[in-house]
């Protein structure tokens, strides 16, 4: 694999239902992210990790939850879904944490419909 | 909270005709990034800006960091039809993260 990989593609899932949305990167990147992105509302910040070991909360957090066990892992978990919730998911990673001059790399996203 | 703002939220052009995009911040940006992504595709990087009143060009697109470093714009000369997408801003914060602006897309007629 080259880059990032998001799994799954699209999912169409019952309200209530726990998913998770994977992110592998095979760049070594120390950072990694999770975005959602709407129409009209551009990507917002769900989750990040700066490092292996750790993360925190970005602009939208609640409903999701993250872990970061190594570096190139980093699944986003929807405990009980809500129609809230649907929208396009995007994971990205940096050498370095983002707003510190470093770009981001996306992921091809995951279209979650919950139902 | 911190906001980036983008206008236009959308811009139809005829294909040669120019394009502007605006990106405006409630506070001050370590530095400015750009992201182009393709109906359909991912958000792709497009260029830093870190500079007060940088400018940096990459053959049609002309990008501009303002003097306050809470403004930033991004222009296409002769839109192609190869230029369609959503184009967004991307703010650095002192708490190294990225506020992305809310898009343009651009839609060219030929």
């Amino acid at each position: 694999i080259a880059g990032i990989t998001q799994a799954p593609t699209s999912q169409i899932l019952a309200a209530g239902r726990r998913m998770t949305l994977r992110c592998t990167q095979d760049m070594r990147h120390n950072a990694m992210y999770w975005y959602r992105q709407d129409l009209g509302l551009g990507l917002r910040l769900i989750h990040y990790s700066n490092t292996a070991g750790t993360t925190g909360k970005g602009e939208v957090p609640d409903g999701y939850s993250v872990s970061r066990a190594n570096t190139d892992d980093f699944p986003l978990t929807l405990a009980s879904a809500v129609p809230s919730q649907t929208s396009v998911y995007f994971c990205a990673s940096s050498v370095r944490p983002a707003g510190a001059y470093n770009e981001q790399f996306f992921g091809p996203g995951t279209r979650l419909t919950v139902l | 909270g911190q906001q980036v703002m983008q206008i236009p939220q959308y811009q139809h052009v005829q294909e040669g005709e120019d394009f502007t995009t605006y990106c405006n911040s409630s506070t001050t940006l370590s530095n400015i990034q750009w992201y182009k992504q393709r109906p359909g595709g991912h958000p792709v990087f497009l260029i830093q800006l870190v500079k007060s009143g940088e400018v940096k060009k990459q053959k049609r697109l002309t990008f501009q960091f303002g003097e306050a470093k809470k403004n930033s714009s991004l222009h296409i000369t002769a839109t192609q039809t190869t230029d369609v997408g959503t184009y967004f801003c991307a703010g650095g914060t002192d708490t190294d993260k990225l506020i992305f602006g809310t898009g343009t897309r651009l839609q060219v007629f030929p």
